[in-house]
């Protein structure tokens, strides 16, 4: 089905360990963004990617590294995951980052660092 | 990144007319309001969007001032699924904290 897909859907991990979050969208929107949302919080942008190869800090990029080799994935990664990184994190992708060109979201990803 | 500001929480009464205010006092030229809802911890939705002019679609209407420092978004008839968490933003890269809206029967 076309869409965007995150996974896994909930993870919980210790302290110190590497996390991959994924991220997949079936339009081939040039636009991917990684967003977190913590409890009673609105979404902060952790990194965003233009087109493939190219990607670009948002407002809380500290402890994550994104890569995007090809169009339709954008993959997150914790390299070592702190407590603090509890959260859920959504994907989200667009045609545009600027002019119309609505955001689509995943379902999220449910994350716990203990 | 023009900054929004919301109100933190509203209700509604359910069948009446929700008008959710947004103050983007500086948005540039270029940037469009959107407007996304957020019902519980689902991913956000996109509900409208909009530059200078008013605009409708089958979810809501936007109405913006003409100085494009301010813009209502307006659920003609509220139900109880429009609890939500109700998000203006002017460009994509940030979402503020949104106002919480119950729509009460």
């Amino acid at each position: 089905d076309a869409g965007i897909t995150q996974s896994p859907r909930y993870k919980i991990t210790e302290t110190g360990r590497q996390v991959t979050l994924m991220c997949h969208q079936t339009w081939s929107h040039s636009y991917m963004f990684w967003y977190r949302q913590d409890l009673g919080h609105g979404l902060r942008l952790i990194y965003y990617s233009a087109a493939a190869d190219i990607t670009d800090k948002g407002e809380v990029p500290d402890g994550y590294v994104v890569s995007r080799s090809k169009t339709e994935n954008f993959p997150l990664t914790l390299e070592s995951a702190t407590r603090s990184q509890t959260s859920v994190y959504f994907c989200a992708s667009s045609e545009s980052a600027r002019t119309g060109g609505e955001l689509f979201f995943g379902e999220g990803s449910r994350l716990t660092v203990l | 990144d023009a900054k929004t500001t919301q109100p933190p929480s509203m209700d509604c009464a359910e069948g009446r007319a929700a008008n959710l205010p947004c103050n983007h006092s500086t948005i540039s030229g270029n940037e469009y309001v959107y407007w996304y809802r957020q019902i519980h911890s689902q991913g956000p939705q996109y509900i409208i969007h909009g530059l200078k002019n008013n605009e409708t679609n089958e979810m809501a209407s936007l109405i913006i001032t003409e100085d494009r420092k301010s813009s209502t978004l307006i659920l003609p008839h509220a139900t109880l699924r429009d609890t939500a968490v109700y998000y203006c933003i002017s460009r994509k890269l940030s979402f503020g904290a949104g106002t919480t809206v119950t729509v009460r029967a």
